[in-house]
């Protein structure tokens, strides 16, 4: 089982910042098999990226994501306020499919 | 639109059965994979198991095999997850979503539904 490890666990910043998130596999990630949702608190996870970059429909153009292998990062360029949020990375390139533990973004 | 709608959260006491439901509309449902996630309290998000409501073809995740039941009628658009005995460790937020990719090669989840909150308490 391939374990996903994101940090930092939190992180405490403020609007118009530019945000990077990490997300470490514990094994290669085949064909960049790399999602990212976003989870605000009371509602369903919400998908941002798949296939380690690209964006999903309706996922605004401030987040973007990069990496292969077992490195990979979500970057939000600039932060609005409905960004403060947690944020999962799920790789479904080999079965079963993980989560990482999730970053939290919250407001400074 | 596509929508997936899940049943209301349940209040169940240890060793009942149980049974919760996700409705899909707005697209073919029989051709997209279902999938199940666990999110226990606090905590972050575990995949369960999908199911291909056209055939009812079932994977489970080793962790949850055995100890969960997926299933799905087509003719009403509706996917189930269900316990024989509950747990009191069963208590969770569950949600449904629908797959994107195949199952041989790997999906991911793009559209949710809202969440059944179960509650495993003597």
């Amino acid at each position: 089982e391939i374990v996903l490890t994101q940090s930092p666990g939190t992180l405490s910043l403020s609007p118009g910042e530019r945000v990077t998130l990490s997300c470490r596999a514990s094994q290669s990630v085949s064909s960049s098999y790399l999602a990212w949702y976003q989870q605000k608190p009371g509602q369903s996870p919400r998908l941002l990226i798949y296939g380690a970059s690209s964006r999903a429909t309706g996922s605004p153009d401030r987040f973007s994501g990069s990496g292969s292998g077992t490195d990979f990062t979500l970057t939000i360029s600039r932060l609005e306020p409905e960004d403060f949020a947690v944020y999962y990375c799920q790789q479904y390139g080999s079965s079963p499919w993980t989560f990482g533990q999730g970053t939290k973004v919250e407001i400074k | 639109e596509v929508q997936l709608v899940q049943s209301e959260a349940e209040v169940k006491k240890p060793g009942e059965s149980l049974k919760i439901s996700c409705k899909g509309s707005g697209y073919s449902f029989s051709t997209y994979w279902i999938g199940w996630m666990r999110q226990m309290p606090g905590k972050g998000l575990e995949w369960m198991g999908i199911i291909y409501p056209g055939d009812s073809d079932t994977i489970y995740s080793p962790s949850f095999q055995g100890q969960v039941t997926i299933s799905a009628d087509k003719s009403i658009s509706t996917a189930y997850l269900q316990w024989i005995s509950l747990k009191a460790s069963d208590t969770a937020m569950f949600y449904c979503a629908r797959g994107r990719g195949t199952a041989s090669r790997g999906l991911y989840f793009d559209y949710w539904g809202q969440g059944t909150l179960v509650t495993v308490s003597p």
